[in-house]
């Protein structure tokens, strides 16, 4: 079990560019997170999906921000025009789904825009 | 949001030693999570509980969903402990997300 990967694990943009990240969650799990670390803020939640339905997308931004689940076996974050204060740990996490269990994280993605 | 207030904002600890964080919230809550963040930023899940009590190894938690608030003890602190301790929880219906204390920091010194 290779745990959840995240792709690419750094990413530099420039602003006003787009950034697409990846995220492959534990084979068998069917709830998909998105959280973003940073110093100011910490950790937040993002977005949530069960068996690929977004479920609870309470802390994505309104704008430029926008999340995916294709299929089982990963979700896509993506951030248009992105912009400084976009920059962060970008964590995925997944668990079976069945409620009150664990959540496994995956390295995160840092995202620096410049 | 949830307000979660995590205490002590850092501890120092000698190796061999024990202490317990706090993880304090403010409404009723369905389950707690608990992660060790290492030095390289990965988030490694300790417990995750939805009442009373877990131990693995050198680490405790409990959890009391009526008294609002969480607990890790760490005994026989090794150097390998260090890192920022999170809690975090689950509350609400319908949805998992987690939602995050600022952390303890843990030094454990030789």
């Amino acid at each position: 079990n290779a745990g959840v990967i995240q792709t690419p694990r750094h990413k530099v943009t420039g602003k006003g560019q787009e950034a697409t990240l990846w995220c492959e969650p534990i084979s068998g799990h069917s709830a998909v997170f998105w959280y973003r670390q940073t110093i100011v803020q910490g950790l937040e939640f993002l977005t949530y999906f069960r068996n690929q339905a977004p479920i609870d997308d309470s802390g994505m931004p309104k704008e430029r921000f926008s999340a995916q689940m294709p299929n089982q076996s990963h979700s896509t974050l993506k951030i248009q025009s992105t912009q400084p204060q976009d920059s962060a740990v970008y964590l995925c996490a997944s668990s079976w789904g069945t409620g009150e269990d664990t959540q496994y994280f995956g390295p995160g993605t840092r995202l620096l825009v410049l | 949001g949830m307000p979660v207030e995590q205490n002590p904002p850092a501890l120092s600890l000698y190796e061999g030693a024990e202490s317990g964080l706090r993880c304090n919230f403010s409404t009723t809550m369905k389950g707690v999570q608990w992660f060790q963040q290492n030095h390289r930023g990965r988030l490694i899940t300790l417990f995750y509980l939805a009442q009373g009590t877990k131990e693995n190894g050198r680490l405790k938690s409990t959890f009391n969903s009526k008294e609002r608030y969480s607990t890790l003890h760490i005994k026989d602190a090794q150097l390998e402990d260090s890192g920022t301790y999170f809690c975090a929880v689950e509350g609400g219906t319908n949805t998992g997300k987690l939602t995050f204390g600022d952390g303890t920091v843990l030094t454990v010194k030789p």
